[in-house]
């Protein structure tokens, strides 16, 4: 069946300015994932949500960034008044029973703040 | 909470050549243990994973053997190809109220030239 899928794939902005980062997971899967890789780094952290409510917000840095999972399937990561260090690139997972089940990987949104 | 170090790359080989990429883990209880392999323009992909001590995932010709006396798991290839070249990361849960959340090394950078 059909993966974790993102868009947009590639977005460019400007300093201060908003952006929304979509996520569609593994349709059933429960649980979703976001996490921020920097060039050279390994995946870190952000968000999981368990059906429609947040579980665990603390890799979230600053109040710039939220996320939403209204209906417990699609979800939107949003950054308002970008900075150039937000610049990474956004992944998202899902995963079927949440916190033992494996994680299946999106392929991204690379973001980058001029 | 739960963490891991990789082996620092980048790894340079050639085909056919034997392939070890290192992994040790620091971990509350025996949870299960990852490596997630990303192809150059591609997202993560689970490349194998063991959920408890002494078992071995294996694919693609990889293997990895969870070891609890040595808090390893180091990732293996009797005979890489060049197809093999990619970014290697081990990963685990991050562990305690951490539901879910996974925590990854750095990324291993393995070059098979032919």
């Amino acid at each position: 069946g059909a993966g974790v899928s993102q868009t947009p794939s590639n977005k460019v902005t400007e300093k201060g300015k908003y952006v929304e980062l979509r996520c569609d997971p593994i349709s059933g899967h429960t649980a979703l994932y976001w996490y921020r890789q920097s060039l050279g780094q390994g995946p870190e952290f952000l968000i999981y949500f368990q059906g429609t409510g947040a579980a665990d917000d603390s890799g979230l840095p600053n109040d710039r960034f939220f996320a939403v999972r209204p209906e417990g399937s699609v979800s939107t990561l949003k950054i308002q008044r970008t900075e150039r260090g937000d610049s990474a690139v956004y992944l998202c997972a899902s995963s079927s029973l949440g916190s033992t089940d494996t994680q299946y990987f999106g392929p991204g949104t690379r973001l980058t703040v001029l | 909470g739960n963490s891991v170090t990789q082996m620092e790359g980048p790894v340079t080989l050639s085909e056919e050549a034997f392939l070890t990429i290192n992994c040790t883990y620091t971990a509350t209880g025996y949870p299960s243990l990852f490596w997630y392999v990303q192809y150059p323009g591609e997202g993560l992909q689970l490349l194998l994973k063991a959920t408890k001590a002494d078992d071995k995932g294996s694919n693609k010709g990889f293997e990895a053997t969870y070891r609890k006396e040595t808090t390893s798991f180091h990732l293996e290839k009797g005979s890489v190809q060049v197809s093999d070249s990619a970014v290697y990361f081990c990963a685990l849960p991050a562990g305690g109220t951490s539901y879910g959340k996974l925590t990854f090394g750095q990324g291993t950078i393995l070059t098979v030239h032919p």
